[in-house]
């Protein structure tokens, strides 16, 4: 079957315009994250979504990072007033069941992010 | 303030010999950890994964070992073949917590095995 698929794969964006990242997870999967890989770092914690809604945010940035998930699928990743420091690979991950920890993430290939 | 650690960015190995990447933590609450391998323009992988409860696992070529004392895991590769050369991440999780499985990932190590 399909695996978790992301769009765009590259996006270039001006600083201060608004970018939307779009994730399909699995399809079935319940359990969704956003994680984000920045320039020689490991991958950071964003947001993980229980069917439609986000029992945990508490690693998006800023204000300015948003995400919303529809239909217990597609999730959108919405980064407004783009900044340089946004600048990095954002990875989708989905996992069969929600909440468990041991549940093995199957992740998308990535949507790399350059903010001139 | 990076609470999983791999200290070593690179790696470079000949085929049919060992491969061992490491990885430290430094979060007490960890109890879960995991192995990820990530090749160019894919998403990261599951490779292997080991319980606190334990201090090894072993998938095939793929060994994990845990020293809670020392806070230290590594990934053994034996035989090491050409198609591992990858990207290693190492990441962590207080399972028996509620973090929903919030992973905390290693920076990760470049693997070259060597034909």
């Amino acid at each position: 079957g399909a695996g978790v698929s992301q769009s765009p794969s590259n996006k270039v964006t001006e600083k201060g315009k608004d970018v939307e990242l779009r994730c399909d997870p699995i399809s079935g999967h319940t359990a969704l994250y956003w994680y984000r890989q920045s320039l020689g770092q490991g991958l950071e914690f964003l947001i993980y979504f229980q069917g439609n809604s986000a029992p945990d945010k508490s690693g998006l940035p800023s204000d300015r990072f948003s995400a919303e998930r529809t239909g217990g699928s597609v999730s959108t990743l919405t980064i407004q007033r783009t900044q340089q420091e946004d600048s990095a690979v954002y990875l989708c991950a989905s996992s069969l069941l929600a909440g468990f920890s041991t549940d093995t993430q199957y992740f998308g290939p990535g949507t790399r992010l350059t903010v001139l | 303030d990076q609470q999983v650690k791999q200290n070593s960015p690179s790696l470079s190995v000949q085929e049919g010999r060992i491969s061992i990447l490491n990885c430290d933590y430094t979060n007490s609450m960890f109890d879960y950890f995991l192995w990820y391998k990530k090749y160019p323009a894919e998403g990261p992988t599951f490779l292997i994964s080991i319980s606190s409860i334990k201090d090894k696992n072993e998938d095939g070529r793929f060994t994990v070992f845990l020293n809670k004392s020392a806070k230290h895991l590594s990934l053994h590769i034996v035989p090491s073949q050409p198609g591992d050369s990858a990207v290693y991440f190492c990441a962590a999780d207080n399972a028996g917590g509620t973090s929903y499985g919030k992973l905390t990932f290693g920076q990760g190590t470049i693997l070259t095995v060597h034909p």
